[in-house]
């Protein structure tokens, strides 16, 4: 069964940084894509970037230049990093596989003091 | 960036009736491969958003043949046909043509 789990987290003061793991079964991160996708409370969706299965990645460009993500093949996880943290980045952070067929419960993140 | 712009914003619709949901994109999304890269997904309340249709008119798996969807390059339909309770939520059009992959800002479903 194919499974996607998001953590991390659920406060970061603003300008710090965040730090949140994917963790899925049933599939390898060799063979498929995953993506990050954000949804600021009460808003539309907002895709962030994406692993792709050979272990390059590439990122929304209104996010580059703070965001991150890497893997552990050996551990089926995916991470996404991302610094500079502001009010408006509070939101519900979800990865999610390759066509986005499959998806995480998703981690609400809120940025506050 | 591919602006995508759906309407309506919400619809209320009579459980067996049929709804249609459009979408528009600034670009035309059919690739060089010939796809179009048109995605459509419900977001039930409190719930992650869930594919229901790939490539402007394949249905993913395990997503009832009720829902449809068509269109041409730059102007899409989701059709709801005999909507059901399970049906509510908000409706998102996305693309893949490029980065960075966009959304709509959603149709939210209601029924009457």
């Amino acid at each position: 069964e194919v499974q996607l789990k998001e953590s991390g987290p659920g406060l970061v003061q603003p300008s710090q940084t965040l730090s949140l793991t994917c963790t899925v079964s049933g599939f390898s991160l060799t063979d498929y894509s995953v993506h990050w996708v954000r949804q600021p409370p009460g808003k539309g969706l907002e895709w962030m970037g994406v692993m792709w299965s050979g272990g390059s990645t590439a990122y929304n460009s209104a996010l580059k230049s703070r965001l991150s993500i890497s893997r552990d093949t050996s551990k089926s996880q995916v991470f996404l990093k991302m610094n500079s943290l502001q009010t408006e980045d509070t939101a519900i952070y979800y990865c999610t596989r390759d066509y986005f067929d499959y998806w995480g419960q998703g981690v609400m993140v809120t940025v506050s003091s | 960036d591919i602006v995508m712009t759906q309407a309506p914003l919400s619809v209320s619709v009579t459980p067996g009736e049929s709804a249609s949901i459009s979408c528009r994109s600034s670009k035309s999304l059919l690739s060089s491969k010939g796809i179009t890269s048109l995605y459509w997904y419900l977001q039930r309340p409190g719930k992650s958003p869930q594919l229901l249709i790939y490539r402007m008119s394949n249905l993913a798996s395990g997503v009832p043949d009720r829902f449809s969807g068509s269109g041409s390059e730059t102007d899409f339909t989701l059709k709801i046909s005999k909507v059901e309770t399970e049906d509510v939520g908000v409706y998102y059009c996305g693309h893949r043509l490029e980065y960075p992959y966009t959304f709509g800002a959603g149709t939210k479903l209601e029924l009457k």
